[in-house]
């Protein structure tokens, strides 16, 4: 079956603008996870879903980010009034929500790379 | 919060034997996995260790010490297309079912050499 797919795989903008990036999981998988991967660095935790709702949005750096998983599958994330310090790759990734017993690893997409001029 | 230290670069020569050790410092700890990830590319799965001991998967393995706050990444029979970053995960105590987020190192930039 297909993988974690992103969209766009490139996004240039201006300082200011609103971006939104988008994220389709693997079918089936009802947690999803959003990083940020600056050059040189781990992938760095933003938020994730547990179906439709956000469990944990202890990572988004600002109100500024903003994330959305209305249906449980498909994610947008928002950045409002772009700024070049947020020029990363945004890495989306899937798991199985499992037993407690279990580990559902995570299965990254190829990330969109966000450049704000 | 959590902190994890990572050798920034190690060479090897294809067919030797390299291990990457990481250490961390969690205010949470459910498990250690680690990541590959190649130029461009997007981090794939390894291996999870939650247990103390030695997970092994094919020419990869993995050793986790939970008393030392340590583990690492054994990588044999080195071979060219194993030159990648590697990373190490901790993965925090899930909020519901096996949910949880990862906080990674900044990784370790292998270089394999003829």
């Amino acid at each position: 079956g297909a993988g974690v797919s992103q969209t766009p795989s490139n996004k240039v903008t201006e300082k200011g603008k609103y971006v939104e990036l988008r994220c389709d999981p693997i079918s089936g998988h009802t947690a999803l996870y959003w990083y940020r991967q600056s050059l040189g660095q781990g992938p760095e935790f933003l938020i994730y879903f547990q179906g439709t709702g956000a469990a944990d949005d202890s990572g988004l750096p600002n109100d500024r980010f903003f994330a959305v998983r209305p249906e449980g599958s498909v994610s947008t994330l928002k950045i409002q009034r772009t700024e070049r310090g947020d020029s990363a790759v945004y890495l989306c990734a899937s798991s199985l929500k499992g037993d407690q017993s279990s580990y559902n690893e995570q299965f990254f997409g190829p990330g969109t790379r966000l450049t704000v001029l | 919060g959590q902190s994890l230290e990572q050798p920034s670069e190690v060479t090897a020569v294809e067919g030797a034997i390299v291990q990457i050790n990481c250490t961390y410092q969690t205010s949470g700890f459910y498990g250690l996995s680690w990541y590959q990830q190649h130029d461009g590319g997007a981090p794939t799965f390894l291996s999870y260790n939650a247990l103390d001991g030695l997970e092994e998967t094919g020419r990869f393995s993995s050793f986790l010490s939970r008393s030392d706050s340590y583990g690492y990444l054994l990588l044999q029979e080195l071979q060219m297309k194993d030159s990648a970053s590697y990373f190490c995960a901790v993965r925090d105590i899930p909020i519901t079912g096996t949910a949880s987020k990862l906080t990674f190192g900044t990784g370790t930039r292998l270089q394999v050499t003829l």
